[in-house]
């Protein structure tokens, strides 16, 4: 098992570039989340998806935000335009229902916008 | 909103002590009460946890303890060892309307010192 995989680890980019986050859940799990990580607000729930349908997106923090999940093996995060206010460590995870409620969360994608 | 409060924020202990990291939670409707330990530079892990039928958990090392009348509920290490040092944050799951959602406190770094 190979783990919730993300891309890239570290993506630098400049201030009003798109941003794309890439992440590949579990095989087999049924929800997939995304959480932004930083000092001043810890980790927030950005949205949530329950076999690929978006269930709760009420985290996303603006219309510049938004998220897909193709299928069950595929989500991404699109932050366009991006701000430095972005800059955070965003996290993916999953989890299979009707199993223990814990989630198993990737390595994270560390975000700096100049 | 819903939150999850954490207390201490920072915790210093010396090596085969014990610590104890107290969170208290906001949603009647929570029922599910997982803790992440999180190292330096990777995602948090699930450690343990507690459904809100269960008053006290143990798992070698580590136990948690749930008092939903108070909506209290905390994480015991005993015997800390230098590999405990690392950030660990409480989080609190409702179920409510069939939905899924965790609220995370916002983290205890623990230091064992040798």
């Amino acid at each position: 098992d190979a783990g919730v995989i993300q891309s890239p680890r570290h993506e630098v980019t400049e201030m009003g570039q798109e941003v794309t986050l890439r992440c590949k859940p579990i095989s087999g799990h049924d929800y997939l989340f995304w959480y932004r990580q930083t000092m001043m607000r810890g980790l927030e729930l950005l949205i949530y998806f329950n076999n690929n349908v978006p269930i709760d997106d009420s985290g996303m923090p603006e219309d510049r935000f938004s998220a897909k999940m193709p299928n069950a093996s595929f989500s991404t995060l699109k932050i366009q335009p991006s701000e430095p206010r972005d800059s955070a460590v965003y996290f993916c995870a999953s989890r299979k229902n009707g199993a223990n409620y814990g989630y198993t969360f990737g390595s994270g994608t560390r975000l700096t916008v100049v | 909103g819903e939150n999850v409060e954490q207390h201490p924020s920072t915790l210093s202990v010396q090596e085969g002590d014990s610590a104890v990291i107290k969170c208290t939670y906001s949603d009647s409707a929570s029922n599910y009460f997982p803790w992440y330990k999180q190292e330096l530079g990777k995602g948090p892990q699930l450690i343990i946890d507690i459904r809100s039928n269960v008053g006290e958990k143990k798992d070698q090392r580590i136990a948690v303890t749930l008092n939903k009348t108070a909506k209290h509920f905390s994480l015991h290490i005993t015997e800390t060892q230098p590999e405990d040092s690392a950030v660990y944050f409480c989080a609190a799951t409702s179920t409510r309307g069939g939905g899924f959602k965790t609220i995370f406190g916002a983290g205890t770094r623990l230091f064992v010192k040798a």
